[in-house]
């Protein structure tokens, strides 16, 4: 079984500054991959990054960047000069791959309540 | 191209009643996804379709709960009868089904409120 692990229910965090969402994660298979999604107050759903288990160099997208240290089954989203608009819930989510060769669906942690501050 | 639509957005019904609620993927994704997600907490997986095949429908449950998606392409997830604790926000996913990186997007899900 899958089993993701965000410990922090919420952070207050300076606008402009850099935040770290922790994300720990449990999982028997050999082949997985690692999402952070945003969820804002209006409820949709935002992809934002994708780790693949044996991508070699940590995932960046932009602002947000995600910190894999796989002997510590750690996924942490690092989000750089932070702002107001990136108020808003983050999942971290992981998908393994079925015997048919297809993919799961996902399995999210508890989330994070980021709230940037002016 | 147009996202993963869900309907309707809203839902308020008294307890012991039915309910459907209908999501139409991206076009060409072959597979789809349920979720439920309780307020305060991640999404938890209902159901997965691969084309009209049910292929993990493991945590559905049954005695209220049904799907279907007979042309592979739009889908419809009912429960019968509501119970207050279905109170919640479901969402609706589709990929393409390929293996990999194989992003999954969300429809902006139905609130169901059961009184």
């Amino acid at each position: 079984a899958q089993k993701i692990t965000q410990t922090q229910p919420g952070m207050f965090v300076q606008e402009k500054e850099a935040v770290t969402l922790d994300c720990t994660y449990d999982t028997s298979d050999p082949s997985y991959g690692l999402f952070w999604y945003k969820q804002p107050s209006s409820g949709e759903m935002i992809f934002l990054i994708y780790q693949g288990s044996y991508d070699q160099q940590n995932a960046t997208e932009g602002r947000y960047s995600l910190n894999f240290q796989k002997a510590r089954k750690s996924a942490n989203l690092v989000i750089s000069a932070s702002q107001l608009g990136d108020s808003a819930m983050y999942f971290c989510a992981m998908r393994g791959t079925n015997s048919g060769g297809g993919a799961d669906g996902l399995t999210f942690g508890k989330g994070t309540h980021l709230i940037i501050q002016p | 191209e147009a996202g993963v639509v869900q309907s309707p957005r809203y839902k308020i019904i008294e307890k012991k009643q039915p309910v459907a609620f209908w999501c139409n993927p991206i076009s060409g994704h072959n597979t789809l996804y349920w979720y439920l997600q309780n307020l305060g907490q991640g999404p938890e997986l209902l159901i997965r379709y691969e084309n009209e095949e049910a292929v993990d429908d493991s945590q559905l449950p049954k005695d209220r709960f049904s799907a279907e998606r007979l042309k592979g392409v739009d889908s419809t997830l009912k429960i019968q009868p509501a119970e207050l604790g279905d109170s919640a926000v479901y969402l609706c996913a589709s990929s393409s089904g390929i293996g990999g990186y194989n992003e999954q997007f969300f429809g902006p899900g139905t609130r169901l409120t059961v009184l």
